[in-house]
């Protein structure tokens, strides 16, 4: 499989659960960012990574872990979350450096939190 | 920090008119500014890009404008048709740091090409 590869794609969790999200990217690319999207509102950006270390995290709740265990695989890992936490969540890969602004998105998990 | 600005945030067109979607960005030191469309339940895909030492940019039926004086940029997309139906978003890149991906997006805008 090529691109950029999100798994599950619906994901529908109470408060109290514990969840992972997971993106796997065919690409060779060195960086994995997580990015939210809401209804009505702008793709915000909530972590990135560059050779596996994590570079940015853009003062997002700590209920939201991410884990990078290599350059192709990300996690997000979810617990006690908010209703307000449902959005859908993508995963984009780039290249890690000159040219890494062009970003390559999976299809997303649509996340609902009850 | 960065702040982009995108109008309008539905346009509706006939096909074969014309379609231009415009953004405004705040930190003049944004070098990069690329175009995303985002088809119904589909993942956002680039479409076309400019950087900030070019004036303008054409692939076929899109074209991408840069006035980096006003601090705005635009997409066109000539002889619409109905595939061209999606979520158009802008976004802006600031040079510098180890993030290259570190974009920040417009709010979309719902583009609709009616046969």
């Amino acid at each position: 499989e090529t691109g950029v590869t999100q798994t599950p794609r619906h994901l529908v969790m109470g408060m109290t659960n514990k969840k992972s999200l997971k993106c796997e990217q065919h690409l060779g690319h060195n960086a994995m960012y997580w990015y939210k999207q809401s209804a009505k509102k702008p793709l915000e950006l909530m972590f990135v990574y560059n050779f596996k270390e994590q570079t940015e995290n853009n003062s997002v709740p700590s209920r939201f872990s991410p884990e990078c265990p290599n350059s192709s695989h990300l996690f997000l890992h979810l617990h006690t979350l908010q209703p307000e936490d449902s959005a859908l969540y993508l995963c984009a890969s780039s290249q890690a450096g000159p040219g890494g602004e062009k970003l390559f998105f999976g299809s997303g998990t649509q996340l609902s939190v009850l | 920090g960065e702040n982009v600005e995108q109008h309008p945030s539905t346009l509706s067109v006939q096909e074969g008119d014309s379609a231009v979607i415009k953004c405004t960005y705040s930190d003049s030191a944004s070098n990069y500014f690329p175009w995303y469309k985002q088809e119904l339940g589909k993942r956002p895909q680039l479409i076309i890009d400019i950087r900030s030492n070019v004036g303008e940019k054409k692939d076929q039926r899109i074209a991408v404008t840069l006035n980096k004086t006003a601090k705005h940029f635009s997409l066109h997309i000539t002889e619409t048709q109905p595939e061209d139906s999606a979520v158009y978003f802008c976004a802006a890149h600031k040079g510098g740091g180890t993030s290259y991906g570190k974009l920040t997006f417009g709010q979309g805008t719902i583009l609709t090409v009616h046969p």
